[in-house]
């Protein structure tokens, strides 16, 4: 059974850098066929794909974000994170890592990170 | 952009079928999927592929893709099924999600 788990700072100041990191168990990410992805939730509100990575280092962003999003992946410690930089209040949210597929026609997030509320505020 | 609209709530007795749409312009060219998420807790795969259920998820969870609507279907409904459900498609290079719609089961 794949879990994911995100960690990192519940609270950013205006201007800074956002990371997350996501930890995945129960499989190994670069035995490929799958992407992974971040996902935010805005308080009250659906959800938004930010973008995701192949275990090769392949990304692609949502373009709304992609301006202001990094997304790397580290094989060795089964890990991936999210950079958002120049965040705002508009950032704050609970942010999300998922396994997904892509391609094919397929494309879906079958399993999810709990989730971490990443607050925006000085 | 690509946008995927679903009404903000449905009622449903216990017992009986409740329904979901989700419209986005030839959406029944593209795949969907669906997600059932509870308060406090992450998203859970209920559908993809229009229509096929991930391992683990009751058989009473069915849809159906066509035109511009696909359709979360729910029958016998039960009181464990009450949460919000998202429908979810690729387009353009981006997965994009719908507007979300409250399961109420009174």
């Amino acid at each position: 059974q794949v879990q994911l788990q995100e960690s990192g700072p519940g609270l950013v100041k205006p201007s800074q850098t956002l990371s997350l990191t996501c930890t995945v168990s129960g499989g190994s990410i670069s035995s490929g066929g799958y992407y992974w992805s971040w996902i935010r939730q805005h308080p009250g509100k659906g959800l938004e794909w930010i973008g995701y990575i192949y275990y090769s280092g392949s990304t692609y962003y949502n373009p709304s974000l992609k301006s202001r999003v990094t997304i790397s992946v580290d094989t060795s410690k089964n890990q991936f994170s999210l950079k958002l930089s120049s965040v705002t209040a508009a950032d704050t949210a609970v942010y999300y890592c998922a396994r997904t597929t892509s391609g094919y026609g397929d494309y879906r997030m079958d399993y999810w990170g709990q989730g971490t509320l990443v607050t925006v505020s000085s | 952009s690509y946008e995927l609209t679903q009404p903000p709530s449905v009622s449903v007795s216990p017992g009986q079928t409740a329904s979901i749409t989700c419209s986005g312009d030839k959406l029944g060219d593209k795949y969907a999927c669906w997600y059932q998420q509870k308060p406090g807790q992450s998203p859970v795969l209920v559908i993809y592929q229009d229509s096929k259920r991930p391992s683990g998820i009751p058989e009473r969870f069915s849809g159906s893709n066509s035109g511009n609507t696909a359709t979360l279907t729910i029958s016998g409904t039960q009181a464990m099924d009450e949460a919000d459900y998202y429908c979810q498609a690729w387009d353009s290079s981006r997965y994009v999600f719908g507007t979300g719609t409250k399961v109420t089961v009174l």
